[in-house]
């Protein structure tokens, strides 16, 4: 079965630090990797996508993450934070053949002034 | 550019009375239609998906019910709504896969308060 697991429910930076959003998955095939952003009451934009080209994917809004196969994991950063990237962030996993994403549980991101 | 509307936005509704949320997609031909619920403390889930008109697959057994009328509109229903289905709905789009991968796009969302 595939999962996927965010490590910290919510995180909290200072504006202009390095922001570190953890998402570990498990999947007995390849996957396709996925992170969305959503604003309040709003819904899920995509910020980038792991699709089995390169390993270091950007995306928008100066965020970028690396897939690591050997550590199972799709971490999610940017270099300095700020106020604006202050929302909730959800990694998802698809593959082949799968219609559904299998999102994590999310991470809400503060971002201190 | 393609869009996706949701609406209503907001919605309060009585336990026991039925529901109707329509999702449209502007400027793609025949999209891949997916309704998710995003319940508080439970995530995202896949309820709903179609990949044409009359075609609708079920991921979840439940009080609900999706109908694909027409191309690019998607419509979520209910003839009796439980408390459980509070919760702020998504519907997505995708283009047909190249090479099986299909990025979803979402749409603003409704939020449903049933009570």
């Amino acid at each position: 079965a595939q999962s996927v697991t965010q490590l910290g429910s919510h995180v909290s930076v200072s504006e202009g630090a390095l922001v570190l959003l953890r998402c570990n998955y498990s999947s007995s095939v390849p996957p396709y990797l996925f992170w969305y952003v959503q604003y309040p009451n709003q819904g899920l934009q995509l910020l980038l996508k792991y699709t089995s080209a390169a390993t270091l994917v950007k995306g928008i809004n100066g965020f970028e993450a690396e897939f690591k196969k050997s550590e199972t994991s799709f971490h999610l950063t940017k270099p300095s934070a700020h106020m604006s990237d202050a929302a909730e962030y959800f990694c998802a996993l698809s593959y082949p053949g799968r219609r559904a994403l299998t999102f994590g549980s999310g991470t809400r991101l503060q971002v201190q002034p | 550019s393609q869009t996706i509307h949701q609406w209503p936005a907001t919605l309060v509704q009585p336990v026991g009375s039925p529901l109707s949320l329509e999702c449209t997609v502007e400027g793609t031909s025949n999209p891949n239609l997916y309704w998710y619920r995003q319940a508080a403390g439970r995530g995202l889930q896949l309820l709903f998906y179609s990949v044409g008109i009359g075609q609708i697959s079920s991921e979840v057994p439940q009080n609900l019910s999706a109908s694909r009328p027409q191309d690019r509109q998607f419509i979520l229903s209910s003839k009796k709504l439980l408390l459980s289905d509070s919760g702020f709905y998504l519907c997505a789009w995708s283009v047909k896969g190249f090479k099986d991968l299909e990025t979803q796009y979402f749409g603003p969302g409704t939020r449903l308060l049933v009570l």
